[in-house]
């Protein structure tokens, strides 16, 4: 158990939807990653947040949104979803820029 | 463009025997080097991690080598046990690129799938 919790485990929506993922990072730890692993694309590094502020963007669609909490807790928010978008999500968290530590991941899939 | 790639899709390994995982990298701005395991349904577990003034990191069963001329650094489980069967990621970030655009970013390998026999 890394102490990263994410929830939905699974998600099922349709096309055209709107999505809320949500993740809880270590004790401690300020920066929360997401990643979006799909067959053909490995994990791929979507955005970084750091004690609530946005610090990097990776290849994250305009239909995705993210933000960190007072609390440190964080939603990936996913919208006019596309059968594409169908992946594993998962959340990593760190105190430092070296070890990150990954959540279960969310499963969605888009019919 | 793949700046970290993991060359072997599968690699099947005897129990007790030396498994050794392989990882490309093309982005001379990465300082630091970190493998993953991961088991289906979970995420990716942590195993180990080298910076890129040292080449040689150990910790139990595990070494990571780096080898910073060839861009290419390794895994090698000593002995290998059935409960290592996994997926090995191999993955990269740039920690010195403070305030750019991708800090904090772990570029990841395709992974190897390790199965260790019995």
């Amino acid at each position: 158990d890394s102490g990263v919790t994410q929830t939905p485990k699974h998600l099922i929506t349709a096309t055209g939807q709107r999505v809320t993922l949500r993740c809880s990072p270590r004790s401690g730890d300020l920066s929360v990653y997401w990643y979006q692993q799909s067959l053909d694309q490995g994990l791929q590094f979507l955005i970084h947040y750091y004690n609530g502020e946005e610090r990097a963007k990776g290849n994250i669609l305009e239909r995705f949104s993210a933000q960190q909490f007072p609390d440190l807790h964080s939603e990936l928010n996913l919208s006019s979803l596309e059968l594409g978008d169908s992946a594993l999500y998962f959340c990593a968290s760190s105190l430092s820029l070296n070890e990150q530590f990954f959540g279960p991941g969310t499963r969605l899939t888009v019919l | 463009d793949q700046q970290v790639k993991q060359n072997s899709p599968s690699l099947s390994v005897q129990e007790g025997r030396i498994s050794i995982l392989n990882c490309d990298y093309t982005n001379s701005m990465f300082d630091y080097f970190l493998w993953y395991k991961k088991y289906p349904a979970e995420g990716p577990t942590f195993l180990i991690s080298i910076s890129s003034i040292k080449d040689k990191n150990e910790d139990g069963r595990f070494t990571v080598f780096l080898n910073k001329s060839a861009k290419h650094l390794s895994l090698h489980i000593v002995p290998s046990q059935p409960g290592d069967s996994a997926v090995y990621f191999c993955a990269a970030s740039a920690r010195g690129n403070a305030g750019g655009t991708s800090y904090g970013k772990l570029t990841f390998g395709q992974g190897t799938i390790l199965t260790v026999h019995p």
